[in-house]
């Protein structure tokens, strides 16, 4: 059974700072990666897809990383802001596009 | 430009009701799922579909049923409502592995 592992569970960190968020994962056959930020009360955003045969993507001040092998991934963001405090969720994608996801990393970027 | 409207966003039913919980999708995607999301169990999938008249059970399915009758829709029924069933229910859609969009959710409370 695939499990989706996040760390940490929280994070703080002052304004500007940049910062690295962990998912692992204990099946390497998956079809993707996908990282999601969800705001309090609120549905989930997507930020950024990896393919499997993808070794990591671009978005702005975001970047996801991909090692299948390792079953690892990191989501990278740069000069962190304020508005960047938000739950980051990671999940993989099974054979029927059906998601597994992490518990998630919550982030708090302080003034 | 709806993306994924569920409806209702807030509902409190008593022990033993029934309800529905519908989710529309307008992006004319073939992928449709119900996730649950709790405090430190993060998402899991309820049930989901491939393409309209199929479904399928995820991984927590008991005390759930679903229909997809037209593509667009996908409806998430409880027969008899527990109070373990007090949740955030998500629905999403997206083709097979990308495209993945999430409703905004639906807050229920079994009491």
């Amino acid at each position: 059974k695939q499990e989706v592992t996040q760390i940490p569970a929280a994070l703080s960190v002052p304004e500007g700072e940049n910062l690295v968020l962990n998912c692992s994962f204990t099946d390497s056959a998956i079809y993707n990666l996908q990282w999601f930020r969800q705001d309090p009360g609120k549905g989930l955003t997507s930020l950024l897809l990896i393919q499997s045969s993808q070794r990591e993507q671009t978005s702005g001040r975001l970047n996801a990383s991909l090692d299948k092998s390792s079953g690892r991934s990191t989501l990278y963001i740069a000069a962190s802001q304020p508005g960047d405090s938000a739950t980051y969720l990671c999940a993989v994608g099974g054979s029927q596009g059906n998601l597994i996801f992490g518990k998630g990393t919550k982030l708090s970027v302080k003034p | 430009n709806a993306g994924v409207t569920q409806t209702p966003k807030f509902r409190v039913l008593k022990t033993g009701q029934s309800m529905t919980l519908l989710c529309a999708q307008d992006m004319n995607h073939e992928y449709m799922y119900w996730y649950r999301q709790d405090p430190g169990m993060g998402l899991r999938l309820i049930h989901y579909s491939v393409g309209e008249g199929t479904t399928a059970k995820g991984e927590v399915p008991d005390g759930y049923n679903v229909s997809r009758l037209k593509k667009q829709n996908f409806l998430l029924g409880l027969e008899s409502a527990a109070p373990s069933q007090t949740s955030v229910y998500f629905c999403a859609s997206s083709y097979r592995f990308h495209g993945y969009t999430f409703g905004s959710g639906t807050r229920l409370t079994v009491v």
